[in-house]
């Protein structure tokens, strides 16, 4: 079955606190790619990061960081020193399986992220 | 550079009514998908076009139609609107090619759709 664990329904943080925010996925697909998207409170989905699944290094981009780990079906996100404008729902999404012939992304249902100042 | 414009950004109908949400890319992107939006559930793939005539199902198909006469344009028409179709409704387009799972989507704005 496909499917994207985002466990963490909302977490809330004053503002410098590191946070995790955590994704555990399922697929059958040897090869897929994994995404994370920010929602901040104007509603439009921003792009974060594409991981491949054959690739499990871990990426750094300023405060934000991305851990992948296959063996767990893990890929979580990691804001350092938080801030305000990290106020936001974030999205992980998996790569629908080919066979489906659907091109598509499946969500996990989101964790929203209150930073307070 | 306006990427993917969705209108209207709200709207309220009555059950029964029908209605269009008009979605429009300028990146030359031959995909193009519907999701709608509701709490708890994350994202859910209505409707998809992988280029201009081709269109498919997604996960929640049911009361929604959509066609694709141009690789722009992408509408989403809802034939007899129900409480159950109120959510907020984004449109994406990316690249389409052997690569195609590997390319992030870019996402319109939303539609916020109220039926009472």
């Amino acid at each position: 079955a496909q499917k994207v664990t985002q466990a963490q329904t909302e977490i809330s943080v004053v503002e410098k606190e590191d946070v995790t925010l955590d994704c555990v996925y399922e697929t059958r697909d040897t090869t897929y790619y994994l995404f994370w998207y920010k929602q901040p409170p104007s509603g439009e989905l921003v792009f974060l990061i594409r991981r491949n699944s054959f690739d499990e290094q871990n990426e750094i981009s300023g405060r934000y960081s991305w851990n992948f780990q296959k063996s767990t079906s893990s890929f979580n996100f990691t804001i350092t020193a938080s801030q305000v404008v990290d106020s936001a729902v974030y999205f992980c999404a998996l790569s629908d399986p080919l066979d489906t012939g659907r091109r598509a992304l499946t969500f996990g249902s989101g964790t929203r992220l209150q930073v307070q100042p | 550079n306006a990427g993917v414009t969705q209108t209207p950004k709200f709207q309220v109908l009555k059950t029964g009514q029908s209605m269009t949400l008009q979605c429009a890319q300028d990146m030359n992107h031959e995909y193009m998908s519907w999701y709608r939006q509701d709490p708890g559930m994350g994202l859910r793939l209505i409707h998809y076009s992988v280029g201009a005539g081709i269109t498919d199902q997604g996960e929640v198909p049911n009361g929604y139609n959509v066609s694709r006469s141009t690789t722009e344009d992408f509408p989403l028409r809802l034939l007899s609107a129900a409480p159950s179709q109120t959510s907020v409704y984004f449109c994406a387009s990316s690249y389409s090619d052997k690569g195609w799972r590997s390319e992030k989507l870019f996402f319109g704005s939303g539609t916020q759709l109220s039926v009472l």
